[in-house]
């Protein structure tokens, strides 16, 4: 299917384990980006790459771990995952031309809890 | 450095009367606006954007937004409501081409019958 997709859709995991959230794009955007939503916080930025094989810093980018070897896929490790790390995590992606006045085209979001 | 402050995190509206969402912004450069909405248990999508074309930018769904440099502000607003417009909506401003975007904290819509 054309688009943005994510997997899981929902995850239930414990304190201490690794889970890796998927991100797949079928437009060859350049740019994929990784944000989590929390109540009262809107979207936080957690990573994001402008190619593959180059990640770089968002906001929140502690606990995490990315990487991007094909310019499809962006995925997301958490290496030990903690309670606070319980949200709603999106995927993004665009085009490079035009940079960060481009819109970003968002997947359905990964609702992950850690227990 | 950029932010976006969005005035109202619940705004209720009956259907049929006009909406209006509140969004103030701060940019040390001319910034692009932009509204996305995110209904129940999906991804956002694009509503409309401003990047200093026309001040009055028209986007999906009846929607409308207003840039205003002297307020500092990018109010969404529709004339008439639909139940279908209840969702999460956010601002988001970019200061530069080279910028990160940066999200508001969301006014979640909600309409009465």
């Amino acid at each position: 299917d054309a688009g943005i997709t994510q997997s899981p859709r929902y995850k239930i995991t414990e304190t201490g384990r690794q889970v890796t959230l998927m991100c797949h794009q079928t437009w060859s955007h350049s740019y994929m980006f990784w944000y989590r939503q929390d109540l009262g916080h809107g979207l936080r930025l957690i990573y994001y790459s402008a190619a593959a094989d180059i990640t770089d810093k968002g906001e929140v980018p502690d606990g995490y771990v990315v990487s991007r070897s094909k310019t499809e896929n962006f995925p997301l490790t958490l290496e030990s995952a903690t309670r606070s790390q319980t949200s709603v995590y999106f995927c993004a992606s665009r085009t490079s031309g035009g940079g960060s006045y481009n819109e970003q085209f968002f997947g359905p979001g990964t609702r992950l809890t850690v227990l | 450095a950029q932010s976006v402050t969005q005035l109202d995190s619940h705004v209720s509206v009956s259907e049929g009367t006009p909406v209006l969402l509140r969004c103030n912004y701060s940019s040390s450069y001319s910034p692009s606006l932009f509204w996305y909405v995110q209904h129940p248990n999906k991804g956002l999508q694009l509503l409309l954007k401003y990047t200093s074309a026309a001040t009055l930018v028209k986007g999906i769904n009846g929607f409308e937004a207003e840039f205003k440099k002297s307020e500092t502000s990018f109010h969404l607003t529709k004339p008439s409501a639909h139940m279908s417009d209840a969702a999460e909506y956010f601002c988001v401003v970019s200061g530069r081409r080279d910028d990160k975007i940066i999200f508001g904290k969301g006014t979640r819509l909600h309409i009465l019958p």
